[in-house]
């Protein structure tokens, strides 16, 4: 399998429960990213790690909780999330950030649906 | 307030006509920009990009076209194929930034429908 993968694709969860999405590149790359894209909205950074160490929180509540235990494995962990939360969450990774053309590819996304 | 907007968010062009997306951003520190295509239930997927000393770049039937002092770029698409129908979302980089250049800042997109 090549590119990144991300699973589950569709989630529904309760204000209560606790999930984690996870995504995996198969391109050797070094940096990963999640992206949260609501609608009507531009795809928003969440998070950043390059060499496994995270580098960007861009203002995220605490309620998501990113684990990185390798280049290739990125993880958000989810908890006591709020309807609002609800949108398409998306990861992506490139070679490293801070290469000049930073061109970073992406997963297919998991939906997620707050209740 | 958004830095890269695209202000049509749809766009609807014949097959074997030019295809034309528009890009605006207010960033004077933009110096790198990109264009992603993105197929329903699918992620973004890069599909060209252009750096400020350029003022155009192509590839096949991609030409991206930068205008600094207006600070807009557009994508041109031509022939459009029915295959191109998709959300084009421009998005942009200052590579001056203080930690590296994994801020690319997106535009909301505009969904391209090729009529066949």
């Amino acid at each position: 399998e090549t590119g990144v993968t991300q699973t589950p694709r569709h989630l529904v969860m309760g204000m209560t429960n606790k999930k984690s999405l996870k995504c995996e590149q198969h391109l050797g790359h070094n940096a990963m990213y999640w992206y949260k894209q609501s609608a009507k909205k531009p795809l928003e950074l969440m998070f950043v790690y390059n060499f496994k160490e995270q580098t960007e929180n861009n203002s995220v509540p605490s309620r998501f909780s990113p684990e990185c235990p390798n280049s290739s494995h990125l993880f958000l962990h989810l908890h006591t999330l709020q309807p609002e939360d609800s949108a398409l969450y998306l990861c992506a990774s490139s070679q490293d950030f801070r290469e000049f053309d930073n061109i970073q590819y992406f997963g297919a996304g998991t939906r997620l649906s707050v209740l | 307030d958004q830095q890269v907007k695209q202000n049509s968010p749809s766009l609807s062009v014949q097959e074997g006509r030019i295809s034309i997306l528009n890009c605006d951003y207010t960033n004077s520190m933009f110096d790198y920009f990109l264009w992603y295509k993105k197929y329903p239930a699918e992620g973004p997927t890069f599909l060209i990009s252009i750096s400020s000393i350029k003022d155009k770049n192509e590839d096949g039937r991609f030409t991206v076209f930068l205008n600094k002092s207006a600070k807009h770029l557009s994508l041109h698409i031509v022939p459009s194929q029915p295959g191109d129908s998709a959300v084009y979302f421009c998005a942009a980089i200052s590579t001056h930034s203080n930690f590296g250049n994994e801020k690319l800042t997106f535009g909301t997109g505009t969904r391209l429908t090729i009529i066949p």
